[in-house]
C-alpha cells in the first residue's frame, strides 16, 4: 500500500552542487505533481505531467527541470542548486481532472 | 488570476470548542474544483473533501463540515467540539478547469489545547 514514494527524504547540498528527486507511484495514476512548501508560502507547484510523455511548468519552475520516465516515475532535477531552492519538496499524483491529489511524504532539501 | 487565500495564519481553541477556518477563492473559470487538505505535525498531506463549482451544497462528515458559497467565493471547513488530534496546519485547494494546475493557500495553523 505505497501510494506515491519520494527519495530521498532528507538531502544536504552546496551551492551549485546538482541533484534529482525521485518520485514513484503505483496507483497507475495519469497525472503527476511536483511541488515546493515554504513557511508561510503554503505549496507551489512546480512542474506538472497530465499525462506520460508530457511535462507543463506551473507556478515557480525556475531552476527546476523534471522528467517523466514513464506512467509510474516523474523526477525532478536541480542543476545548480541555490540557497533559495532550500525547502520541503512533495510529489503528487492523480487519476485525472477533479481528482483529489496524493502526495508522497516529502524531501526536505537543504542548500548551504 | 487564480487565487486562494486563507487570512487565517493561526488559530488557538479549547478542547471542545468549534472552530471555522476560512477560505475566500478568486477565479475566471466556471468549471472547478476546490479541495481542504490536512497536514499534521508528522509533515504528510492528507485529502479531506472535494467540491466541485456546480455542487452548493454543503456537506457534513463527522465532526467536519463545510460550506461552499459561490456567491461570495468562499468555501470554509468548519471542525465542531475539536480535539486535540486536529492540531495541524489546513490547506485551502482550487483547481482550474483542465484540473492540471492546482492553487493552494498559505494554510491555517490550527492548535487545539486540551
Amino acid at each position: 500500500n505505497a501510494g506515491v514514494t519520494q527519495t530521498p527524504k532528507f538531502q544536504v547540498l552546496k551551492t551549485g552542487q546538482s541533484m534529482t528527486l525521485q518520485c514513484a507511484q503505483d496507483m497507475n495514476h495519469n497525472s503527476m505533481y511536483w511541488y515546493r512548501q515554504d513557511p508561510g508560502m503554503g505549496l507551489r507547484l512546480i512542474y506538472y505531467s497530465a499525462s506520460e510523455g508530457t511535462t507543463d511548468k506551473g507556478e515557480v519552475p525556475n531552476g527546476y527541470n523534471v522528467s517523466r520516465l514513464n506512467k509510474r516515475e516523474f523526477s525532478l532535477r536541480l542543476e545548480s542548486a541555490a540557497p533559495s531552492q532550500t525547502s520541503v519538496y512533495f510529489c503528487a499524483s492523480n487519476a485525472g481532472v477533479s481528482q483529489p491529489q496524493h502526495f508522497g511524504d516529502g524531501t526536505r532539501l537543504s542548500i548551504l | 488570476a487564480q487565487k486562494v487565500t486563507q487570512a487565517q495564519t493561526e488559530i488557538s481553541v479549547v478542547e471542545k470548542e468549534d472552530v471555522t477556518l476560512d477560505c475566500v477563492y478568486e477565479t475566471r473559470d466556471t468549471t472547478y474544483y476546490l479541495f481542504w487538505y490536512k497536514q499534521p505535525p508528522s509533515g504528510e498531506l492528507v485529502f479531506l473533501i472535494r467540491r466541485n463549482s456546480f455542487d452548493e451544497q454543503n456537506e457534513i462528515s463527522g465532526r467536519y463540515s463545510w460550506n461552499f458559497q459561490k456567491s461570495t467565493s468562499s468555501f470554509n471547513f468548519t471542525i465542531t467540539a475539536s480535539q486535540v488530534v486536529d492540531s495541524a496546519v489546513y490547506f485551502c485547494a482550487l483547481s482550474d478547469n483542465t484540473g492540471n494546475q492546482f492553487y493552494f493557500g498559505t494554510g491555517t495553523s490550527l492548535t487545539v489545547i486540551p
